[in-house]
């Protein structure tokens, strides 16, 4: 089936730092959207894109569309404390129909530099 | 609190057991999924049902069932449960069919010993 590569696996961060992770794909999707999932809690919803080149923010995260509808990135600027966590992009290809099934990356775990 | 509740939050249960995990979507939502979620699967997309129907199934087992009520709450039932079978398994709600801005429930650690 399809299978979003998400890299990198792990990263540590230092508080105020930027932050870059990316979702790769051999197939086409329609819609891509970032989760981000905290110990214990179910993945939450924090960006979503419905066309390739769109860009779209949310407060200090960004995330982008592929042009070629392949790829998806999310930047976080100026990292703090509470975005440790697990990040999934998440996508649906055109020929998952409607019903709305969601194919996701294994997840970008952000940890604190110690 | 996300809307979508999730009973038990944990299960430690002993292989070749059936257990049945239940989810109450947020206030409003037809459409129903459920994802397992192993360390190393991450997450999988089982099955979907939208106002009580099956709408979409991914790679769910023939062992796996689950089913949507009038009253809109699911429940996935387990049976003869393998070691494998221990993982997070989460609901996930949305308004309609093809909303992906879904949301997640908190899940069930399933442990099967």
């Amino acid at each position: 089936g399809q299978q979003l590569n998400q890299s990198p696996q792990s990263m540590f961060i230092q508080e105020g730092e930027d932050v870059s992770m990316n979702c790769t794909s051999s197939s086409i999707f329609n819609t891509w959207l970032w989760y981000k999932q905290d110990p214990g809690e179910g993945p939450v919803l924090l960006i979503a894109l419905y066309k390739a080149g769109e860009l779209t923010s949310n407060g200090r995260l960004t995330a982008q569309f592929g042009i070629t509808r392949k790829d998806s990135f999310l930047n976080i600027s100026a990292s703090i404390p509470s975005d440790v966590g697990i990040y999934f992009c998440a996508g649906q290809t055109p020929w998952g129909g409607s019903q709305g099934n969601l194919i996701f990356g294994k997840g970008t775990k952000l940890s604190v530099k110690p | 609190d996300s809307g979508v509740t999730q009973t038990p939050k944990h299960l430690i249960t002993a292989t070749g057991q059936r257990v049945t995990l239940r989810c109450s979507p947020r206030s409003g939502d037809l459409s129903v999924y459920w994802y397992q979620q192993s360390l190393d699967q991450g997450l999988q997309f089982l099955i979907q049902y939208y106002n009580g129907e099956e709408r979409a199934k991914g790679n769910i087992l023939e062992r796996f069932s689950a089913q949507q009520f009038p009253d809109l709450h699911s429940e996935l039932n387990l049976s003869s449960l393998e070691l494998g079978d221990s993982a997070l398994y989460f609901c996930a709600s949305s308004a309609t069919i093809g909303n992906y801005g879904y949301t997640f429930g908190s899940g069930t650690r399933l442990t099967v010993v």
